[in-house]
């Protein structure tokens, strides 16, 4: 059973438009929402995260938009740019004690010049 | 870079055997963690060392086990390699439990692990 859905297996964008991708959870106890962005043959990078007090978080071009009541989150690139092309993987994690993140399955964002 | 290494970076391995995946933290990071990720999933938490204990586990089986060292490096061990376990394995590394709210989680990038 799938905590975190990350509907979109993909999305293509023009550069200079903005991307939007999109989270859901289904796990009240999580408390913290962050976004990942992985290139291949590489990790998993951290890109912006997001308190459950919260519900906007901006750090230059990319903000996150939490909405708890609906469990969903979302984040906006603005403008997109050919080098953001990549796998983001949205995770959440809660008071469980330890810190372990719970991922979606990622969508593939594809920013064409 | 992040400053986890994991060693090896692509392995093959025949179902039955046995594997050792290696993981080296960030410096002064005394917490590891490994994730599965198999192919169009994301990465599954597998369990948690914190100074040299198993600090929580996800949802695989006793073949999967690891150890953590004195000096925070982190070994995966799988034993009765099965077709499924072909996957990228990460290693994350974080000080004490902190849940990552910063972006203080720090990924390898993982070892390709293919059975056959």
């Amino acid at each position: 059973d799938q905590q975190v859905k990350q509907n979109s297996p993909s999305l293509s964008v023009q550069e200079g438009r903005i991307s939007i991708l999109n989270c859901d959870y289904t796990n009240s106890m999580f408390d913290y929402f962050l976004w990942y962005k992985k290139y291949p043959a590489e990790g998993p990078t951290f890109l912006i995260s997001i308190s459950s007090i919260k519900d906007k978080n901006e750090d230059g071009r990319f903000t996150v938009f939490l909405n708890k009541s609906a469990k969903h989150l979302s984040l906006h690139i603005v403008p997109s740019q050919p080098g953001d092309s990549a796998v983001y993987f949205c995770a959440a994690t809660g008071n469980s004690g330890y810190s372990t993140l719970t991922f979606g399955k990622g969508t593939m964002l594809l920013v064409s010049p | 870079e992040t400053g986890v290494t994991q060693s090896p970076t692509h392995l093959i391995k025949t179902r039955g055997q046995q594997v050792t995946l290696r993981c080296s933290s960030q410096s002064g990071h005394n917490t590891v963690s490994w994730y599965q990720q198999a192919l169009g999933q994301g990465p599954q938490f597998i369990f948690q060392y914190y100074r040299e204990e198993e600090n929580g586990r996800g949802n695989f089986p006793p073949r999967f086990s690891g150890l953590q060292f004195p000096n925070y490096s982190s070994e995966l061990n799988v034993n009765a390699l099965e077709l499924d376990d072909s996957a990228l394995y990460l290693c994350a590394s974080s000080l004490g439990i902190d849940r990552g709210g910063g972006g203080t989680i720090y990924f390898g990038e993982g070892s390709w692990l293919t059975v056959v």
